[in-house]
């Protein structure tokens, strides 16, 4: 029952320094985001991917890369880290039924990132 | 666009009293509307969700919540409020079938509401 799993969970980084968040879902999941969580702003979508090789800048991915290149995995990349980027870092999958995307999303339980 | 707005950042009840957090929402076409909780140091999950059927939904753990298209609203409420329903409570809105399927579950969350549960 692993359902998504992030790694690492904790994480202190200093101004600069370079980062990658992994992703893995074993649901067979088409879709995939990432999201950060920051008090009081509720969870704002970084980046997302609608399939293998497929991804898509949702609404805060300035400083952020991500990869998608096997279905099950996403990966969350900081270039040159930033003290803004303090934040927990939420992974989700969601699926297809008849069709449409549910909007029904699993979460990961969290990368919490602190950056000097 | 769409938008999602929670009255109250923090909500107290005593055990045994109702449960009402309220979420209000803003969507340029029909909505898909959700609640999630959140544990601590845990990710969220899906207490239950709006998909255009029944106006009621009813979810997880005794929680339900109304659609009421004409006041924009997605209020969440339990009867009798539990210990155990201590946690933080996030509505979220997505564009719903009506955009072609083409929302690809994009979530827009509110800020956020920490329920506290005094004995």
């Amino acid at each position: 029952n692993a359902g998504v799993t992030q790694t690492p969970k904790f994480r202190v980084l200093k101004t600069g320094q370079s980062m990658t968040l992994l992703c893995a879902q074993d649901m067979n999941h088409e879709y995939m985001y990432w999201y950060r969580q920051d008090p009081g702003m509720g969870l704002r979508l970084i980046h997302y991917s609608v399939g293998e090789g497929t991804t898509a800048k949702g609404e805060v991915p300035d400083g952020y890369n991500v990869s998608r290149l096997k279905k099950q995995n996403f990966l969350l990349g900081l270039e040159s880290a930033a003290p803004s980027q303090t934040s927990v870092y939420f992974c989700a999958s969601s699926y297809i039924f008849g069709g449409v995307n549910t909007g029904e999303l699993f979460f990961g339980e969290g990368s919490r990132l602190t950056v000097l | 666009a769409q938008s999602v707005t929670q009255l109250g950042s923090h909500v107290s009840v005593s055990e045994g009293a109702l449960v009402l957090l309220r979420c209000n929402y803003s969507s340029s076409v029909p909505p898909y509307l959700f609640w999630y909780v959140q544990y601590p140091n845990q990710g969220l999950q899906l207490l239950l969700k709006y998909t255009s059927a029944a106006t009621l939904v009813k979810g997880i753990n005794g929680f339900e919540a109304e659609f009421k298209k004409s006041e924009t609203s997605f209020h969440l409420t339990k009867p009798s409020a539990h210990m155990s329903d201590a946690a933080e409570y996030f509505c979220a809105v997505s564009e719903g079938e009506n955009a072609g399927g083409t929302s690809y579950g994009k979530l827009t969350f509110g800020q956020g509401t920490i329920l506290t549960v005094h004995p």
